[in-house]
């Protein structure tokens, strides 16, 4: 089956402007989560989502960075007035739910590489 | 904050050589996960052992549970120049990573 995608794959951004990155998780994965990986590092938690609901966003860095998931399935995560420090790779993940219980395994995407200029 | 730090941070074999990496983490867990990122690919979930378990295997993986010391090891036995990628570990629901430990398999 399709695993989760997210577009755009690469995006360059001038300094200033603001970007908008989707995710499209795994159909019927109740919970979604972003990810900032800067080179070298490991995935930084940001921010994670069950249905329509961000139950966690305290790994945003700033109150530049928004992610939304109105309707429970495809989530957006927007970074306003971009800086150089925000040039990463953003990765979306989806978890299924089992047993009632979320569980706790992510599925990733391949990511998008943002650069800031 | 990540909650798994891995060690080494680097580790070059030779094809067939067993590798082994370690993860620490700092609060109780409930589950620990290890995953593998290659060159320019997403995150692949390996394997999660939870905190009742001390062994799990999958295939050429062996991973360990110490949850006295707080700490995990990973085992690829037989390794493959395709196993050439980073590795994390993970823990809790919110999934915070470690490092990695990036690992070299020369054929």
């Amino acid at each position: 089956g399709a695993g989760v995608s997210q577009s755009p794959r690469y995006k360059v951004a001038k300094r200033g402007q603001d970007v908008a990155l989707r995710c499209d998780p795994i159909s019927g994965h109740v919970s979604l989560f972003w990810y900032q990986q800067a080179l070298g590092q490991g995935p930084e938690f940001l921010t994670y989502f069950q249905n329509e609901a961000q139950l966690d966003k305290s790994g945003l860095p700033s109150d530049r960075f928004f992610a939304e998931r109105p309707e429970g399935s495809v989530s957006t995560l927007k970074i306003q007035r971009t800086q150089q420090e925000d040039s990463a790779v953003y990765l979306c993940a989806s978890s299924p739910r089992r047993g009632g219980q979320p569980t706790d395994t992510q599925y990733f995407g391949p990511g998008t590489r943002l650069t800031v200029l | 904050s990540q909650q798994g730090e891995e060690d080494p941070q680097a580790l070059s074999i030779q094809e067939g050589e067993n590798a082994t990496m370690n993860c620490s983490y700092k609060t109780s867990i409930n589950n620990l996960q290890w995953y593998r990122q290659n060159s320019g690919r997403g995150l692949v979930h390996l394997i999660l052992i939870r905190s009742n378990e001390r062994e799990k295997h999958s295939g050429r993986l062996r991973v360990t549970l110490d949850t006295s010391k707080k700490s995990s090891s990973l085992l690829i036995t037989a390794s493959r120049a395709a196993d050439t990628a980073s590795y994390f570990c993970a823990t809790g629901s919110r999934v915070r990573f470690g490092a990695g430990t990036r690992l070299t398999v020369k054929p």
